[in-house]
């Protein structure tokens, strides 16, 4: 059974840095994976998608990898700033439209 | 603009009296599928669909029945709801390998 893990669960940064959230995966036969932002209380939105065949995405001060065969994921997040205060979500569609979740990263970026 | 639409966004009712929450897409997408989200349990799959009238059970299928009678809507009913069904509750729409789109929440509260 897939099972999704991510680290750290909770990060507090100064405004300006550059961050890394990670996401590791217990099988690899995925068909893609997604980033998600939660603020408290609302609706996921979606972040980044990346296919199973590539191996990074990037929008804006956002970039994401994935290496599938080590079942991993990294989004990196350049010049933070307040506003990116939110819980992060990594999901795995298992084939069939089976998202499996991580715990999240709740981040705190700090004026 | 793509769009998942959930009704009500907060519902407070008592044990025992069935209810239903909407759900509705705007991109024709094959996949629907709903998700609660609880406290340190994360998100966690309830029912999913991959076409009209072709449904299939999540992780957490206990206590909830689905309907995908036409493409664009999937209602969740909770025939006889307890008080462990009380979270936050996810529609997401999607089509293969895309982005998933997720409503934006309805709380539910059972007394």
């Amino acid at each position: 059974k897939q099972e999704v893990t991510q680290i750290p669960a909770a990060l507090s940064v100064p405004e300006g840095e550059n961050l890394v959230l990670n996401c590791s995966f217990t099988d690899s036969a995925i068909y893609n994976l997604q980033w998600f932002r939660q603020d408290p209380g609302k609706g996921l939105t979606s972040l980044l998608l990346i296919q199973s065949s590539q191996r990074e995405q990037t929008s804006g001060r956002l970039n994401a990898s994935l290496d599938k065969s080590s079942g991993r994921s990294t989004l990196y997040i350049a010049a933070s700033q307040p506003g990116d205060s939110a819980t992060y979500l990594c999901a795995v569609d298992n084939y069939g439209q089976n998202f499996v979740f991580g715990p999240g990263t709740r981040l705190s970026v700090l004026p | 603009e793509a769009q998942v639409t959930q009704n009500p966004r907060y519902l407070i009712t008592v044990t025992g009296k069935k209810l239903t929450v909407t759900c509705s897409q705007n991109m024709n997408h094959e996949y629907m599928s709903w998700y609660r989200q609880d406290p340190g349990l994360g998100l966690r799959q309830i029912y999913y669909s991959m076409n009209v009238e072709v449904t299939d059970k999540g992780d957490v299928p206990e206590g909830y029945k689905v309907s995908r009678k036409e493409k664009r809507n999937f209602p969740l009913i909770l025939e006889s709801p307890s008080p462990n069904q009380t979270s936050l509750y996810f529609c997401a729409a999607s089509t293969a390998g895309t982005e998933a789109f997720f409503g934006q929440g309805t709380r539910l509260t059972v007394v």
